[in-house]
């Protein structure tokens, strides 16, 4: 399975935007970009997901480089909720396989009020 | 709809105990999974199942057995708890040809 890179840990102010990166140097043509997070005390949750083309939904953006080696989940407004731990992780998804997700230890963010 | 509910929250174990942890789910996904969290430490992939009356290993499967007799629920079992065991474990399911795995709330496993 192709590995990802994050940060430890990243800090922001309430409001503010939040830029976390993921680097995934060695991902392969088929292998999308998926991001979950893990509140306090609870399962991950799906945040976010793509290929090749930025993507937006209602809880994040996702912008990948054209060379797809590194990508970035972008919260607009950081609120004291999206406190958690950002994982960042490549799946051969969408193809009705054994979808595996191999999670790192992901990148903590800490939400300043 | 309760998506995905673990039982039992919270169990301890003696060494050499053994227990059943429960998954179940009412969104008629295919595919199920078992992780478990260490402190500090991301998930890591215990056993995973593609359907009823199919499993598989994960990276991290000595230890554990899993049945998926019905498509529904995954049962975790642990013959003989070790406190190497001590985790919280997390069930989560995958609906065939989409992107998204959905966890349960997960089960806080303590084993002296």
């Amino acid at each position: 399975d192709a590995k990802t890179t994050q940060p430890n840990s990243m800090e922001s102010n309430e409001e503010e935007p939040v830029h976390l990166p993921c680097n995934h140097s060695t991902i392969s043509g088929t292998d999308y970009i998926h991001w979950y997070r893990q509140l306090p005390s609870q399962g991950p949750e799906y945040v976010i997901h793509g290929l090749t083309s930025n993507v937006n939904n209602r809880m994040a953006s996702l912008a990948i480089a054209e060379d797809r080696k590194s990508s970035t989940l972008i919260l607009h407004r950081a609120t004291l909720r999206d406190a958690a731990v950002y994982y960042c992780i490549l799946s051969r998804s969408g193809q009705g396989g054994s979808e595996k997700l191999v999670f790192g230890k992901g990148t903590k963010l800490t939400v300043n009020p | 709809n309760a998506g995905v509910t673990q039982t039992p929250k919270f169990r301890v174990l003696k060494t050499g105990q053994s227990m059943t942890l429960l998954c179940a789910q009412d969104m008629n996904h295919e595919y199920m999974y078992w992780y478990r969290q260490d402190p500090g430490m991301g998930l890591r992939l215990i056993h995973y199942s593609v359907g009823e009356g199919t499993t598989a290993k994960g990276e991290v499967p000595d230890g554990y057995n899993v049945s998926r007799l019905k498509k529904q629920n995954f049962l975790l079992g642990l013959e003989s708890a070790a406190p190497s065991q001590t985790s919280v474990y997390f069930c989560a399911t995958l609906r065939g040809n989409t992107d998204t795995q959905y966890f349960g709330p997960g089960t806080r496993l303590t084993v002296l």
